[in-house]
């Protein structure tokens, strides 16, 4: 019974590609968020979401898009994925007014 | 600029001894203030959060100060073991723009036996 769970761990994809990353919390939390951890271990906040609501948008270039089909629920959508964009990402939740933070296991995603 | 400086890359101890580490910020007015802990291929775990009008928390065999003053929090594992090696990140919360944590990029802990 994960917390927050992300899928997939892995991901390999070639430049050029769409890639999607999916999240899942059963926390009953009302916001969630994007953040990617490059390889010098900076984990930098991209999308928060509340109640399916976009609050947060960190100069993130537009092929990422996050979608909120529901609040348990935070995808995030690459497109035109370039070497750079390597990194792990990980989504998390937390309760409004309640900032603790809960984090999934993360998504290694590769471009070659 | 804001920006938010953990000490150290790296932190060596011997078991039993106190790990101490330092998390320091400048241009940042933060409300609060959390400790994180990741071990390798996880996600942050959170430890502890403590609010700008707090000055000590503490968990069991952690405890966090917050000096405003200083612009510092320092992160303190008493009677370490080598369990408790991971890297140990902080993050904060500005009291403006709520949701938006910034994190520190971490120190690695390594508690030898």
């Amino acid at each position: 019974d994960t917390a927050v769970s992300q899928t997939p761990k892995y991901l390999v994809t070639q430049m050029g590609n769409d890639k999607s990353i999916k999240c899942e919390q059963n926390l009953g939390h009302d916001t969630m968020y994007w953040y990617k951890q490059d390889s010098k271990k900076f984990l930098k906040i991209m999308f928060s979401y509340n109640n399916k609501e976009l609050i947060i948008n960190e100069t993130v270039p537009n092929r990422f898009s996050p979608k909120s089909p529901d609040k348990a629920h935070l995808n995030l959508h690459i497109n035109s994925l370039e070497l750079g964009d390597s990194a792990v990402y990980f989504c998390a939740s937390s309760q409004a007014g309640n900032t603790e933070a809960f984090f999934g296991q993360g998504t290694r995603l590769t471009v070659v | 600029s804001q920006k938010i400086e953990q000490n150290s890359e790296a932190l060596n101890i011997q078991e039993g001894k106190t790990a101490t580490l330092t998390c320091n910020y400048t241009n940042y007015s933060p409300a609060y203030l959390q400790w994180y802990r990741q071990d390798p291929g996880r996600g942050p775990v959170f430890l502890l959060l403590i609010r700008e009008n707090e000055k000590e928390k503490r968990k069991e065999r952690l405890k966090v100060t917050f000096d405003t003053t200083l612009k510092q929090s320092l992160f303190h594992i008493t009677a370490s073991q080598p369990a408790d090696s991971a890297t140990y990140l902080c993050a904060l919360e500005p009291s403006t723009n709520a949701g938006k944590s910034t994190f520190g990029d971490g120190t690695t802990l390594t508690v030898k036996p």
